[in-house]
């Protein structure tokens, strides 16, 4: 059964802070890594990761992938209160595209 | 682009009553659909897999008979709860993909389910 584990499952932090959400992942067939942000509503995507080392950036976002060591990391520079929200990692592992999530972390940044 | 849309956003119902909700790629065709399910606090739960023209797989532990799912067309599918009871409330999201879309899914606004 595929497994996505993320931490810290909450982080508190105040504006203008880095920091950093892990996601390990086991998964019998990757595909792919994807991370998507949650306030009140659904999922917004960030990022898909197939490929080793390679950084994806966007804005104060960036995000790497290991499959040699099955995780990923959320970066997020000069936090701002607009970043609080749950970050959640999923994995797909077949080819008609099932994502399996992580319980997600929850993001608080205080002004 | 890439935009999910879902109907109604809240719902409340008595217990016994059937609920249906809607979801739409408003500007791609969607080859396969997902729905899942959030409780407070939790992460997302998958519920079922639509593909457009043939039935719903359903994950474990989800009864068909009672989360009835249709794929009608590319662009829409629906889930009805039927017979809905208070332990059915919950916050319901669809996703879909496109047929270019690799493993990208993207997410209606969700509907929030309440039966009384």
């Amino acid at each position: 059964e595929d497994k996505v584990v993320q931490s810290p499952l909450s982080l508190v932090v105040h504006e203008g802070d880095t920091v950093t959400l892990n996601c390990s992942y086991e998964v019998t067939n990757f595909r792919s890594l994807l991370w998507y942000k949650q306030e009140k509503k659904a999922p917004t995507f960030l990022f898909m990761l197939t490929s080793s080392g390679i950084e994806k950036k966007s804005g104060r976002l960036s995000s790497i992938l290991d499959k040699k060591e099955l995780f990923s990391i959320l970066n997020i520079t000069a936090t701002q209160t607009g970043d609080s929200a749950v970050y959640l990692c999923a994995v797909v592992g077949t080819s008609y595209g099932k994502l399996t999530f992580g319980q997600g972390t929850i993001l608080t940044v205080h002004p | 682009g890439a935009v999910v849309s879902q109907h109604p956003s809240w719902v409340i119902c008595k217990s016994g009553t059937s609920v249906k909700i809607e979801c739409r790629s408003l500007d791609f065709q969607a080859t396969t659909m997902f729905w899942y399910r959030q409780f407070p606090k939790q992460s997302l739960m998958l519920m079922a897999t639509s593909n457009e023209g043939s039935k719903a797989t359903y994950e474990q532990g989800v009864e068909k008979d009672k989360f009835l799912i249709n794929h009608a067309s590319l662009t829409l599918s629906t889930l009805t709860v039927t017979s809905a009871h208070p332990e059915d409330s919950s916050f319901y999201i669809c996703s879909a993909r496109g047929q270019g879309a690799k493993e990208t899914q993207y997410f209606g606004p969700g509907t929030r389910l309440l039966v009384l």
